[in-house]
């Protein structure tokens, strides 16, 4: 089974601080994703990554920054968190990389609270 | 028009009801289309791939139609546990990013 696994389910900062989300794949997957998902908004792509030290900016990149040194993790990065990005923060892999065909699996998400 | 585009829900039915989700994509060069299923408070899992000849996975049948942009999906015998969220995605053609509609609450009833 693919896993994806997120470092925090639950995070809470405050305005300003610097905010480090991990996701490490446990399946050689060659692309990794980050999405926020907001209610009435759905899922939105922040940053998608298709091989170690690549990445390419989604639809909302804003703010927001990314990092895969290797090819099991990638990290989003928040350099100054604001309250509007309290969100749901959600991970993903898919297998190949320039494959839309993929399944994209899933990590549990982490809730971040900016106060 | 919305790069893809859900019936807004949410949907209540009883058990053993059918129920059809549409979804509607803007990309007429889109290549691969899901649906996506999202328990609460859990993250999206792929429930299955819609193919241009339509498809079928047990209570669950996925339609596509090309020159409508349209994507279907159908759940015959509506179980409790199908409650969830539906999400459509679309893949954008050209390269491997996928766009998710907002998705569709389906509640189903005892």
């Amino acid at each position: 089974d693919v896993k994806v696994t997120q470092s925090s389910r639950y995070l809470v900062k405050r305005t300003g601080e610097k905010v480090f989300l991990e996701c490490v794949q446990d399946m050689d997957h060659e692309n990794m994703f980050w999405y926020r998902q907001d209610p009435g908004l759905g899922l939105r792509l922040i940053y998608f990554s298709y091989d170690v030290k690549m990445k390419e900016k989604g639809d909302i990149p804003e703010g927001y920054s990314v990092s895969r040194e290797k090819k099991e993790r990638f990290s989003l990065i928040l350099e100054s968190a604001s309250t509007n990005q309290t969100s749901m923060y959600l991970c993903a892999s898919s297998l190949l990389a320039h494959h839309g065909t993929d399944t994209q699996y899933f990590g549990p998400g982490t809730r971040l609270t900016v106060l | 028009r919305k790069e893809v585009e859900q019936d807004p829900g949410p949907f209540n039915v009883p058990e053993g009801a059918t129920v059809a989700f549409n979804c509607t994509y803007s990309n007429s060069a889109s290549q691969s289309f899901f649906w996506y299923r999202q328990d609460c408070r859990k993250e999206p899992k792929l429930l299955m791939s819609v193919y241009s000849s339509g498809n079928e996975d047990g209570r669950f049948t996925a339609q596509l139609n090309r020159a409508s942009q349209y994507i279907s999906l159908l759940i015959r015998d509506s179980k409790l546990s199908d409650s969830a969220t539906y999400l459509c995605v679309v893949n954008g053609g050209s390269n491997y990013k996928l766009t998710f509609g907002k998705g569709t609450l389906l509640t189903v009833n005892p």
